[in-house]
């Protein structure tokens, strides 16, 4: 079946440093490939896709590439903000077993931002 | 439209009582997801449909669990004899239905069960 592996948390950082959250993929087919965000007291939010091999999604600064010969995903930015502190999850898309186009997320990483 | 909405945000109940949850997802969305989320886990998919039609079903809905999307708009799902395992968020999300089209999801409703 599909899983998703994402590093474990929580990831303490201070402001301005560079951030990687790593995250890799089992599917039996080729999936959409996206990161969530869960800020504090709110619901999650799609914070960027990809949806083919060597895709590269991006939003507010973040950036993950779509990399099938290693199956991976890893989120990248170069300079965090206190206000990036939240957790996120690695996710993929399928449309089987999660349910057409429904989602098997990671456990998800724990982001703090130091001032 | 405002997204998509869950009532309540939280509830406490004592084992071995029902529970219902409601959600209303974007109302031109035909597609609506349950999903389960327990501390320090990532989203389990629960269920899905596809306007009236429920398509599919995780083995982790047990027979205790029921889930109805009557005229394809809004969803309820029961929880009958509430064990202190079902205590979780419970996540509803909506979307078009377009392959790698992203879910939108309600901020979810918090069952306690005590």
């Amino acid at each position: 079946g599909n899983s998703v592996t994402q590093m474990e948390g929580p990831v303490t950082l201070s402001e301005e440093a560079f951030l990687t959250i790593n995250c890799t993929y089992t599917a039996t087919g080729y999936p959409s490939l996206f990161w969530y965000v869960q800020y504090p007291g709110e619901g999650l939010q799609l914070l960027l896709k990809a949806t083919k091999a060597d895709d590269k999604g991006s939003n507010k600064g973040f950036e993950a590439t779509y990399r099938k010969e290693t199956t991976s995903f890893h989120l990248e930015k170069g300079s965090v903000q206190v206000s990036d502190s939240a957790v996120y999850f690695c996710a993929l898309s399928e449309g089987s077993g999660g349910g057409a186009d429904g989602l098997t997320f990671g456990k998800g990483t724990h982001l703090i931002i130091q001032p | 439209d405002t997204g998509v909405s869950q009532n309540p945000r939280h509830k406490i109940t004592k084992r071995g009582q029902n529970v219902t949850f409601r959600c209303d997802p974007i109302s031109e969305h035909n597609r609506l997801y349950w999903y389960r989320q327990t501390l320090g886990q990532g989203p389990e998919f629960l269920t899905y449909f596809q306007n009236e039609a429920q398509l599919e079903k995780s083995r982790l809905l047990s027979d205790r669990f029921s889930a109805e999307r009557p005229k394809g708009s809004f969803s309820t799902l029961e929880i009958q004899r509430t064990e202190q395992g079902d205590s979780a968020m419970y996540l509803c999300a909506s979307s078009l239905g377009v392959r790698g089209e992203k879910l939108f999801f309600g901020s979810g409703t918090q069952l306690s069960v005590l």
